[in-house]
Parts: C-alpha cells; structure tokens; sequence
C-alpha cells in the first residue's frame, strides 16, 4: 500500500535558527497537504500542494512539491518558540473527490529560547 | 475556527464497558473521518464516510463500528472496550470537492481503558 514516510522525526533547534522537515511517498501522489499538531492538540491545516514543482510561502514557511510528485519539504525561516509541534505532511493518490490522505509518522520540532 | 466538536475530551472506562465517541459538525460537510493517534505517533485513518448511509473502513483495521444517519454526525462505538483501545480518536470532516480539501478536525477524545 501507498507509504509516506517523513524525516527527521526529531528536530531542536535554537530560536532563530532554519527548520526543514522531508517528506516521501512510494508512489507518484496526486496531491500533498501539510498540517501542524501543538503539543496536546488537534492536527490543523497549512497548505495543500497540486502541481509538480509548485512552491508556496506563508510568511517564513515554505512548501515545496517535487517535480516527480513523490516528495515534498517544509522550510522555515528563522524559527520561533511559537513554531513548536509536529508537522505532518499528508499525501494522495487521487484527487480530494475519492481518495483519502495518508499521513506520514510526522517531525516534532523543539525550539529552544 | 473549525465548527466540528468531539464529545467526551476525556474517557477513563473498564474493560468490557461499551463506549460512544460522539462527533459534530456544523460546517454541512459531506466527508468524514476518525483517526486514531498514539501521544506522539502518526495518524491512522480507521474509519470514513462520504455522506449519510456511506461508512467505509480506513487504513487501520478497528474492532471499532461507525454510523451516519446525519449529515452532522459521525459517532465511533466500541462494544467491548479493552485496554489496546487506549488512544486519542480524532474526529474530522472535509468538504467533498472542495477547492482544498482540507481536513477540519475536532479536539479530539482521549480513552483511556483500563
């Protein structure tokens, strides 16, 4: 069955420092989302990705498909107490119109002060 | 702010007791979901629904059984709890077609089985 699967699984980074978080799927996905979870909440929506290649930024973080549409990343930029939590991406065969989203184990990212 | 609410936060039960996790949406959402969620683990798609009368099982096999009779509602039974239950069931929904599929999901409720 399809499989995502995400790196690293831990990550501490100094307050101000760059955070990146990989994520790879088995097979070719149609689309990818991304959602974040705090420590003790429920997981919440970032962004979805669809075209091969597609780059999109909110604020300090970036997103990124891979052209094969097996891969993706998350980028942020110089990173804040308040960017702490695990960030997970999701991918699909198929479009949102019959297929669900399978997530990858997640990267839990530690900012230090 | 997602209009989707899971009932009961927090659930400490005996083995063998029969459980009802109850999920609420307002949103009108035709597809929903339950995830279940080790502390710290990934998400496991158990079970989902495209609309009323329409529930299939996800990923994770679970001993668990669901049912949509609403539109709104999407409840997780368990018959017979046993400690192997003991997770966080997170309910979602999302709009079916929607421009971005997003998955709202609900607070989620922690079982504790002992």
């Amino acid at each position: 069955g399809q499989q995502v699967m995400q790196i690293p699984q831990y990550q501490h980074v100094q307050e101000g420092e760059d955070f990146t978080t990989y994520c790879n799927s088995s097979t070719t996905l149609s689309n990818i989302q991304w959602y974040k979870q705090r420590p003790g909440g429920h997981p919440v929506f970032l962004i979805q990705l669809v075209k091969s290649g597609e780059v999109k930024k909110q604020k300090r973080l970036t997103f990124q498909f891979g052209e094969a549409k097996k891969n993706s990343s998350l980028h942020i930029t110089a990173t804040q107490t308040t960017d702490v939590g695990t960030y997970f991406c999701a991918g699909s065969l198929r479009d949102n119109y019959g297929q669900n989203f399978v997530f990858g184990p997640g990267t839990r990212l530690s900012v230090l002060p | 702010e997602a209009d989707i609410y899971q009932t009961p936060r927090y659930l400490v039960i005996g083995t063998g007791k029969k459980i009802t996790l109850e999920c609420s949406q307002t949103m009108g959402h035709d597809k929903m979901y339950w995830y279940q969620q080790d502390p710290g683990m990934e998400l496991h798609l158990i079970h989902y629904s495209y609309g009323v009368n329409s529930t299939e099982k996800g990923d994770l096999s679970s001993e668990s059984t669901v049912s949509r009779i609403r539109t709104e509602h999407f409840p997780l039974t368990l018959e017979s709890a046993r400690p192997s239950h003991t997770s966080q069931y997170l309910c979602a929904s999302s709009e079916f077609g929607g421009p971005t599929g997003e998955l709202f999901f609900g607070e989620g409720s922690r079982l504790t089985v002992l």
